[in-house]
């Protein structure tokens, strides 16, 4: 079983508003990871949770706050976002940080778009 | 700087075959990804390559030099199916996923 799965699949929101896109995955994997993708760019990283530790924060603004509550769920809270914003989010885990198994799995993304 | 270059559209034919280059340039090395992305749609994982050499699964092959810095996908028999983008990713020194842009792959019948 290799699925990611994340919720919800689309999101409308105003600027004011405050949301929560989650995604889980039963695995086993250690690492965790947040992507944006903008139309006809590739997945641009955002957070990586190792161990359920923030291992990398790629100068994300704070409007966007992850969570790893634990180690099979994790949580991406928006708020006060902005209309550049809308883009997908994709989620993906991998067993572990490195070495040969770090292929990352994706889930099916939520299709986020800020009015 | 890191940079992974893809050409950024191709064409070919149902049935056919074609090559999907990526040469790149990243600080260090620890293998190179070949996923496909459907439109609106997540990544899925096509083939991982550390050493030199083809690897081949079904009609898909990926193949890398690592001294050339160059890697491509093959397709085989290709159906309509396969119309999507392709992205090449590299691990670099620091276990992070570099991205090429991808290429978008237009097969017409």
């Amino acid at each position: 079983d290799t699925e990611v799965t994340q919720t919800p699949k689309h999101l409308v929101m105003g600027m004011t508003n405050k949301k929560s896109l989650k995604c889980e995955q039963h695995m086993g994997h250690r690492a965790m990871y947040w992507y944006k993708q903008k139309a006809k760019k590739p997945p641009e990283l955002m957070f990586v949770y190792s161990y359920e530790k923030l291992s990398i924060n790629e100068s994300v603004p704070s409007r966007f706050s992850p969570e790893c509550p634990n180690s099979s769920l994790l949580n991406l809270h928006l708020h006060a976002l902005q209309p550049e914003d809308s883009a997908l989010y994709l989620c993906a885990s991998s067993q572990d940080r490195q070495g040969a198994t770090d292929t990352q799995y994706f889930g099916p993304g939520t299709r986020l778009t800020v009015l | 700087g890191q940079n992974i270059d893809q050409p950024t559209e191709m064409t070919a034919t149902e049935g056919a075959i074609v090559q999907i280059n990526c040469t790149y340039q990243t600080s260090g090395f620890n293998g190179l990804f070949w996923y496909q992305q459907h439109a609106g749609e997540a990544p899925t994982f096509l083939s991982y390559n550390v050493l030199d050499g083809l690897e081949e699964k079904g009609r898909f092959s990926s193949f890398l030099s690592r001294s050339k810095g160059y890697s491509y996908l093959l397709l085989k028999e290709l159906q309509m199916k396969d119309s999507a983008s392709y992205l090449c990713a590299v691990v670099d020194s620091n276990y992070q996923l570099i991205w090429g842009a991808g290429t978008k792959l237009i097969i017409k019948p």
